[in-house]
């Protein structure tokens, strides 16, 4: 069965650096988000992608945080300057391209971010 | 805005047996979608049921099923026959026909042999 990849699994940053977190997701989905979960909370969305644009972005995504889909198969979500508050697993998604999120996104395994 | 409840942060179960967990949310849209989602331990999120809110009758996927309260908005997932590969985390989460899902805060599940 298809799945949602994401590499790397852990990534270490320095404060002020930036990261790019990559993602594959399933091949004939359309739509692409990007959720967080930090340490003993909750998963919060931050992003949704669909037809080379944002769709909807929440509060959390400000101007440190842009995405991309460089290539027909990759989604990325990069961090332009890392926070120790950005330190969090970061989990990606994708979902059918009928009914979209509707019927349920598909998440990848997360990566691990830790701002040192 | 809308906001998912877990109230339980952990729940174990015998295995063999019907656990039920817990879910309760708050929105204001009339038309949104309902989710359970299980994630073992370093792995990633698996959908395990969905409901959508027009519908009254309770979406069924084998051993799970919920149990949908829309008055009360409560989700409930039953877990029946509980087996030891249903130890996980389980996120309730709802969606209102935009892209974003909102999650409650998780519930471990823990089966004993």
């Amino acid at each position: 069965e298809p799945e949602v990849t994401q590499t790397p699994s852990h990534q270490v940053t320095q404060m002020g650096q930036e990261v790019i977190l990559r993602c594959v997701p399933i091949s004939n989905h359309l739509y692409f988000y990007w959720y967080r979960q930090i340490l003993g909370q909750k998963v919060e969305f931050l992003v949704s992608f669909y037809n080379n644009e944002i769709s909807e972005k929440s509060e959390i995504f400000d101007d440190q945080f842009s995405v991309e889909r460089p290539d027909g198969s990759n989604f990325t979500l990069k961090i332009r300057s890392t926070k120790l508050e950005d330190s969090a697993m970061y989990f990606c998604a994708s979902s059918r391209p009928d009914r979209g999120s509707i019927m349920g996104q598909y998440f990848g395994p997360g990566t691990r971010l830790t701002v040192t | 805005a809308q906001t998912v409840t877990q109230s339980q942060p952990e729940m174990s179960v015998q295995e063999a047996e019907t656990v039920t967990l817990s879910c309760t949310y708050d929105t204001s849209e009339s038309d949104y979608y309902l989710f359970w989602y299980k994630q073992p331990p370093s792995r990633q999120m698996i959908l395990v049921i969905r409901q959508e809110a027009y519908k009254q009758q309770n979406a069924t996927e084998n051993r799970f099923s919920v149990n949908f309260q829309k008055a009360a908005k409560s989700f409930s997932l039953k877990i029946s026959d509980s087996q030891l590969g249903d130890a996980a985390m389980y996120f309730c989460a709802c969606n209102n026909a935009g892209n974003m899902l909102t999650f409650g805060g998780g519930t471990r599940l823990m089966v004993k042999p």
